[in-house]
């Protein structure tokens, strides 16, 4: 079946500006996450939503990053006055319901903001 | 100290060798352990998870878990050149902390 799919791949801003990434998770994982990786790097963890609620926040860098999941499905995470530190790839994992779950991750968008 | 460490490498490998990659972690309470494959400029791709003791076979690839020493391994037998990327180690802790923690990865190279 299909993957996950993560929309755009790349995206460059300019420094202030605001951003939006889509996430689709695969079908019927009730699980959603979002990392953040730049290079060199593992992914660091983001935001994490069960469901249509975030669960854990505890990953988001500031208060200019947020990310909703209106009806349990699809994702955004949405960076207000992206700065040039905010350049990086965003990846979006998503897993089944379970204790021992398993994370599978999106294609990235790579974010550059000049 | 970091929570998930692993050596950044490059480890080079024959083809048809057995590649080891190591990995410790400092939190006691995890409960589960991930190898993923990230190939340059792609995202990760999971290979093997080990929940218990032990070892943990599937095709070329074995997982260990030595929760005792709080080190989780991969070996991956007949390395071929597909196997070039780099492998990344991941940990959750106990059930209810769904993140996961990764290590920085272990850039393999297998020489043909």
């Amino acid at each position: 079946g299909a993957g996950v799919s993560q929309t755009p791949s790349n995206k460059v801003t300019e420094k202030g500006k605001y951003v939006e990434l889509r996430c689709d998770p695969i079908s019927g994982h009730t699980a959603l996450y979002w990392y953040r990786q730049s290079l060199g790097q593992g992914p660091e963890f983001l935001i994490y939503f069960q469901g249509t609620g975030a669960a854990d926040d505890s990953g988001l860098p500031n208060d200019r990053f947020f990310a909703v999941r209106p009806e349990g499905s699809v994702s955004t995470l949405k960076i207000q006055r992206t700065e040039r530190g905010d350049s990086a790839v965003y990846l979006c994992a998503s897993s089944p319901l379970g204790s021992y779950n398993e994370q599978f991750f999106g294609p990235g968008t790579r974010l550059t903001v000049l | 100290q970091k929570e998930v460490e692993q050596n950044s490498g490059p480890l080079s490998v024959p083809e048809g060798a057995i590649a080891s990659l190591n990995c410790t972690y400092s939190d006691r309470v995890s409960q589960s352990f991930f190898w993923y494959r990230q190939y340059s400029g792609k995202s990760p791709e999971l290979i093997m998870s080990i929940y218990s003791n032990g070892d943990k076979e599937d095709g070329r690839f074995t997982a260990q878990l030595n929760k005792a020493s709080q080190y989780v391994s991969l070996l991956i037998r007949d390395s071929q050149p597909s196997d070039s990327a780099t492998y990344l180690c991941a940990v959750k802790s106990n059930f209810g902390n769904e993140k996961l923690t990764f290590g920085t990865g272990t850039r393999l190279t297998i020489i043909p």
